[in-house]
């Protein structure tokens, strides 16, 4: 039982370059979620999803895209990057909305140059 | 708008004492409130979760206070140890127009001396 799985773990990034990192669960969990991490700033909320092909903005949602086409994958998508998407990018994902423990993946060490 | 602020220092203690972390948050009443463990290069673990009906939740040396009138959770690790060290982290389920999101504090780093 993998659980939440991101791909890639580590990336270099162009400034203005494009890519789309996957996260891909097997527990048939209903939502998922994407979210940011930098020193002092904790976990900041990107794009969730609550179910297959819906996507909401969190937090700081400026500068990406999400899609859900299928339960089991959320895709977050960095159209142009710029160096203040240097982070790392952690997925998670919920059984329900309602009292249920949130899985994390291992995350995706970005840099953008 | 919603807040939710988590001790900002570092939390050094010695080994054998009990660790108090916070969790304080604004404008909003959740309905269940969760605690997580993340350890440097990793993703974050689930540890607790306690409902807005209950005042107090215990698993084995960890316990969590919830405190809807002072809106504040308190995170207890007793008889701390070295291997408690780690950043510890609140998260509150923010309900919105869409279902909901799972909004997390900044985290307060721990560590346990021997």
């Amino acid at each position: 039982n993998a659980g939440v799985t991101q791909t890639p773990k580590f990336r270099v990034l162009k400034t203005g370059q494009s890519m789309t990192l996957l996260c891909a669960q097997d527990m048939n969990h209903e939502y998922m979620y994407w979210y940011r991490q930098d020193p002092g700033m904790g976990l900041r909320l990107i794009h969730y999803s609550v179910g297959e092909g819906t996507t909401a903005k969190g937090e700081v949602p400026d500068g990406y895209n999400v899609s859900r086409l299928k339960k089991q994958n959320f895709l977050l998508g960095l159209e142009s990057a710029a160096p203040s998407q240097t982070s790392v990018y952690f997925c998670a994902s919920t059984r329900t909305r309602v009292n249920t423990e949130a899985f994390f993946g291992q995350g995706t060490r970005l840099t953008v140059v | 708008s919603q807040k939710i602020e988590q001790n900002s220092e570092a939390l050094n203690i010695q080994e054998g004492k009990t660790a108090t972390l916070t969790c304080n948050y604004t404008n909003y009443s959740p309905a269940y409130l969760q605690w997580y463990r993340q350890d440097p290069g990793r993703g974050p673990v689930f540890l607790l979760l306690i409902r807005e009906n209950e005042k107090e939740k215990r698993k084995e040396r960890l316990k969590v206070t919830f405190d809807t009138t002072l809106k504040q959770s308190l995170f207890h690790i007793t008889a701390s140890q070295p291997a408690d060290s780690a950043t510890y982290l609140c998260a509150l389920d923010m309900r919105d127009n869409q279902g909901g999101k799972l909004i997390f504090g900044q985290g307060t780093e721990l560590s346990v001396k021997p």
